[in-house]
């Protein structure tokens, strides 16, 4: 079973719609959680982090459910630059420090 | 979050040869590490850079194939060895400033092509 879990899409949706990705873990000693954007031929970057509260920053919104061991990210009115993969990372803290990856979801905005 | 260049941004490379990947970031970061992308595929964590110490790698990746240096704790160095097509990826280093949460920043990447 893979560390970090994600459905690979893609999500054609259309623009204004509200879209949602999971994303699963099976490390239950994970302590951080992260979303990363990366667009085509570009490296990921940093959209947010995933507190146990949840947080939201504008239109996106992520939550971390730790007794099910998934992440989300919520995005709301959808736009066009919006399209690109959703990246979501996991920090194990066993021996060392170490982020890691899920696959991937890719996000498809259409007209 | 920090500033992290890579060089060379692209390459073509022949079988057998090797390229060494540089990384820079524009300021003092307590952790530094080196990701391969392949086409189509997320990231592969190869090593965690030490500062002052032997590199530590992930499974499936070792020293021989994968040299890495980082004499100080703004640059770092990735060598590929002995290259074959199958390392024909997009070579990435990233950075970790502070724990926890421990955000990572990643560089432009290195798009590498062996013939």
């Amino acid at each position: 079973r893979k560390e970090v879990e994600q459905d690979p899409g893609p999500f054609n949706v259309p623009e204004g719609a509200t879209v949602a990705f999971n994303c699963t873990y099976s490390n239950s000693a994970s302590q951080s959680f992260f979303w990363y954007r990366q667009d085509c031929r570009k490296e990921p970057k940093l959209l947010m982090s995933v507190y146990s509260s949840g947080n939201e920053d504008g239109r996106f919104t992520a939550q971390l459910n730790r007794a099910s061991q998934y992440i989300s990210l919520l995005i709301r009115d959808s736009k066009l630059s919006d399209s690109a993969t959703y990246l979501c990372a996991v920090i194990l803290m066993d021996s060392s420090y170490k982020l890691i990856f899920g696959s991937g979801t890719r996000l498809l905005v259409r007209p | 979050s920090a500033v992290i260049s890579q060089k060379p941004s692209r390459d073509i490379c022949q079988r057998g040869t090797s390229l060494t990947i540089q990384c820079q970031v524009d300021s003092q970061v307590t952790m530094m590490f080196w990701y391969r992308q392949q086409p189509g595929q997320s990231l592969t964590l190869i090593a965690t850079a030490n500062q002052g110490s032997e590199a530590t790698y992930e499974s499936g990746f070792v020293i021989d194939k994968f040299p890495i240096s980082r004499p100080n704790l703004t640059f770092s160095t990735l060598t590929v060895s002995n290259m074959s097509p199958e390392d024909s990826s997009i070579y990435l280093c990233s950075v970790a400033k502070v724990l926890p949460p421990g955000e990572q920043f990643f560089g432009p990447g290195t798009r590498l092509t062996v013939l």
